[in-house]
C-alpha cells in the first residue's frame, strides 16, 4: 500500500521568512496530493492540492510542487505570518487518502 | 464543500464499554471514511464506509472492534467496542467523491477518553 514520508517533523521560521515542507510517496498509482493544516483542537482543513497532471500550483502565499518521476512533492509558504503556526499534513491518494506524519510549524516573532 | 457534523463531540467512557459515533453530511456523498488520530499523531485510516455493504477495513483494524454502518449516502456510524485506554483518540469522519482525484473533507471529530 501507499506510504507517505514527511520532513521535517518540526520547523521553526522567523516571521516573514519562507517555510518548506517535503514529502515522498511510494505508490506510483497515486495521482492526487492534498495538503491539510490542523490547528490545535480543530479538524484538518484543506489548504491546497495538486493533481498528477500538474507540476506546480500556487494560491497566494502557498505553493505546491510535484515531481512524479521522483515521487516527491513539497509545500512552500512565503512571507510567513503568526497564523501560519499549525501542524501541516501532506497526503497522497489513489483510492483513499494516506497521510504523512505531519510537520509542526512554529512562526517566531 | 459538504457540511459534516459528528456526535458526540467528546465523551469519557469506562473501559469495557462501547461508544457509537455518528457522522451526518448535509448532502449525498459517494465516499465516507473513518480516521483515528491519536494524541500528537497523524491521521490513520480505519475503514471506508460502503453504502449498502460491509465496510472495508485497513490493516490492523477489524470489524468486531470497530463495526461501521452506512445506511444511506448522508449518514454513517462508527462503534468503538470493548474500549480500553489505548482507544483514547480523536475519531474523524471524512467524506469525498469517488474519483481518485477528488478532495476529502473532515468532520469536527469526536474526542474520546477511556478510563
Amino acid at each position: 500500500g501507499e506510504n507517505v514520508e514527511q520532513h521535517p517533523s518540526t520547523l521553526s521560521v522567523q516571521e516573514g521568512d519562507s517555510a518548506v515542507i517535503k514529502c515522498t510517496y511510494s505508490d506510483s498509482a497515486s495521482n492526487y496530493f492534498p495538503w491539510y493544516k490542523q490547528e490545535l483542537g480543530k479538524r484538518p482543513q484543506l489548504i491546497i492540492d495538486i493533481r498528477s497532471n500538474v507540476g506546480e500550483k500556487k494560491d497566494q502565499r502557498i505553493a505546491v510542487t510535484l515531481n512524479k518521476t521522483a515521487k516527491h512533492f513539497s509545500l512552500h509558504i512565503t512571507e510567513t505570518q503568526p497564523e501560519d503556526s499549525a501542524v501541516y499534513f501532506c497526503a497522497a491518494r489513489d483510492d483513499k487518502i494516506i497521510f504523512g506524519k505531519g510537520t509542526r510549524l512554529h512562526i517566531l516573532p | 464543500s459538504a457540511v459534516i457534523s459528528q456526535k458526540p463531540s467528546r465523551d469519557i467512557c469506562q473501559r469495557g464499554t462501547s461508544l457509537t459515533i455518528q457522522c451526518q453530511v448535509d448532502s449525498q456523498v459517494t465516499m465516507m471514511f473513518w480516521y483515528r488520530q491519536q494524541p500528537g499523531q497523524s491521521l490513520t485510516l480505519i475503514a471506508t464506509a460502503n453504502q449498502g455493504s460491509e465496510a472495508t477495513y485497513e490493516s490492523g483494524f477489524v470489524i468486531d472492534k470497530f463495526p461501521i454502518s452506512r445506511p444511506n449516502l448522508t449518514f454513517s456510524t462508527l462503534t468503538v467496542s470493548n474500549m480500553s485506554p489505548e482507544d483514547s483518540s480523536i475519531y474523524l469522519c471524512s467524506v469525498g467523491g469517488q474519483a481518485s482525484q477528488e478532495t476529502q473533507y473532515f468532520g469536527p471529530g469526536t474526542r474520546l477518553l477511556v478510563l
